[in-house]
């Protein structure tokens, strides 16, 4: 595909129980960053990866969240015991590298994630 | 930390108005700056962008300029249409590893 895709779109699930997101970066981008955006809000940093890099972990707000990548391709966002808070737009992009600051992000259209 | 303010929204203008959106930042070195747009229903995209102080990034009549010395990237267009109806993110990146991101600011545009 022509553009960074997400999977599920939507997702609702009970208090407690995991959820798993997925993300596909456009073909050839070594670098991958989630996100969360709450209802009216700005875009919080989760966690970044780079090629085989160590990821950068300093933006997951707890250990229930948990990231993988494998190689330069698929990367899941995993929430356990997921709380009512956990609710929000979980948004995927990759860029080409992030050897500078120049490389534009393409974003995904996000997964929204309802924790009842 | 670095951080990113934006001015509040709403913004509510109507067609062909001169349109402003107030960006100011704090960064330890020397960050590129950004602007991405959020149209209804679909994801981010990139609007603008500007990596050194001075530099001017445009793009779809908007402009924003790279002022180092009152850390600012402001947002403007000369006449907004209705379809810039969007919410609009500031954004900064040092290393091209986090970029933070300002809250957005909800541009409406009336015919």
């Amino acid at each position: 595909g022509a553009g960074v895709s997400q999977s599920p779109s939507n997702k609702v699930t009970e208090k407690g129980k995991d959820v798993e997101l997925r993300c596909d970066p456009i073909s050839g981008h070594t670098a991958l960053y989630w996100y969360r955006q709450r209802l009216g809000q700005g875009l919080e940093f989760l966690i970044y990866f780079q090629g085989n890099s160590a990821p950068d972990k300093s933006g997951l707000p707890s250990d229930r969240f948990s990231a993988e990548r494998t190689g330069e391709s698929v990367s899941t966002l995993t929430i356990q015991r997921t709380q009512q808070e956990d609710s929000a737009v979980y948004l995927c992009a990759s860029s080409l590298d992030s050897s500078g600051q120049y490389n534009e992000q393409f974003f995904g259209p996000g997964t929204r994630l309802t924790v009842l | 930390g670095n951080s990113v303010t934006q001015m509040e929204g709403p913004v509510t203008l109507s067609e062909e108005a001169f349109l402003t959106i107030n960006c100011t930042y704090t960064a330890t070195g020397y960050p590129s700056l950004f602007w991405y747009v959020q149209y209804p229903g679909e994801g981010l995209q990139l609007l603008l962008k500007a990596t050194k102080a001075d530099d001017k990034g445009s793009n779809k009549g908007f402009e924003a300029t790279y002022r180092k010395e009152t850390t600012s990237f402001h947002l403007e267009k000369g006449s907004v249409q209705v379809s810039d109806s969007a919410v609009y993110f500031c954004a900064l990146s040092e290393s091209g590893q986090n970029f933070v991101f300002g809250p957005g600011t909800r541009l409406s545009v009336l015919p």
